[in-house]
């Protein structure tokens, strides 16, 4: 089983949808959890961290369930400007990032 | 601000070449890192480093050296460039602890021929 993963999409939707997107993780003593952006050919950035609460930025919002061992990242009012693929980011017992291979959005008009 | 600058942005070498990638930051991070990112896989670490001085092996350090003698500096040397090495590299910082958010170069796309 991969430490990290994803639905690879793509998710195609149209503008003003709502979207979620699951990631599970392996490792039941992960503390620290983060979804990344990453445009076409572009770096990877850090869209949010992701708290035991939940936590909400905007149209996004994030949540993580511990007894299942899933984050999730639901995006709300979607627009063309939010295609992209999101990185699903665990850290491991040593401290290191893991990354998903990502979930493909295309937002369409 | 300049952040976390890679250069080169691309490079074509050839089998048995040797190239070093080079990667600064302006944010005064102690943590650096090097990765891959392959079609199909996630980001894959190669090497990183705590802080000047101290380096260790990430998940895929085969064929790659590391140094940090300062704590602006992370150069990644390709020793003899394989085919298998083709791939994008990001370099990343973070504050103290890789388990921080990771603030990520623009990469540097490497073919090998």
């Amino acid at each position: 089983r991969k430490e990290v993963e994803q639905d690879p999409g793509p998710f195609n939707v149209p503008e003003g949808a709502t979207v979620a997107f699951n990631c599970t993780y392996s490792n039941s003593a992960s503390q620290s959890f983060f979804w990344y952006r990453q445009d076409c050919r572009k770096e990877p950035k850090l869209l949010m961290s992701v708290y035991s609460s939940g936590n909400e930025d905007g149209r996004f919002t994030a949540q993580l369930n511990r007894a299942s061992q899933y984050i999730s990242l639901l995006i709300r009012d979607s627009k063309l400007s939010d295609s992209a693929t999101y990185l699903c980011v665990v850290n491991t017992l040593t401290d290191k990032l893991i990354f998903g291979t990502g979930t493909r959005l295309q937002v369409f008009p | 601000n300049a952040g976390v600058t890679q250069t080169p942005k691309f490079q074509v070498l050839k089998t048995g070449q040797s190239m070093t990638l080079q990667c600064a930051q302006d944010m005064n991070h102690e943590y650096m890192s090097w990765y891959r990112q392959d079609p199909g896989m996630g980001l894959r670490l190669i090497h990183y480093s705590v802080g000047a001085g101290i380096t260790d092996q990430g998940e895929v350090p085969n064929g790659y050296n590391v140094s940090r003698s300062t704590t602006e500096d992370f150069p990644l040397r390709l020793l003899s460039a394989a085919p298998s090495q083709t791939s994008v590299y990001f370099c990343a910082s973070s504050y103290k602890r890789q388990g921080q958010p990771q603030h990520f170069g623009d990469g540097t796309r490497l073919s090998i021929l």
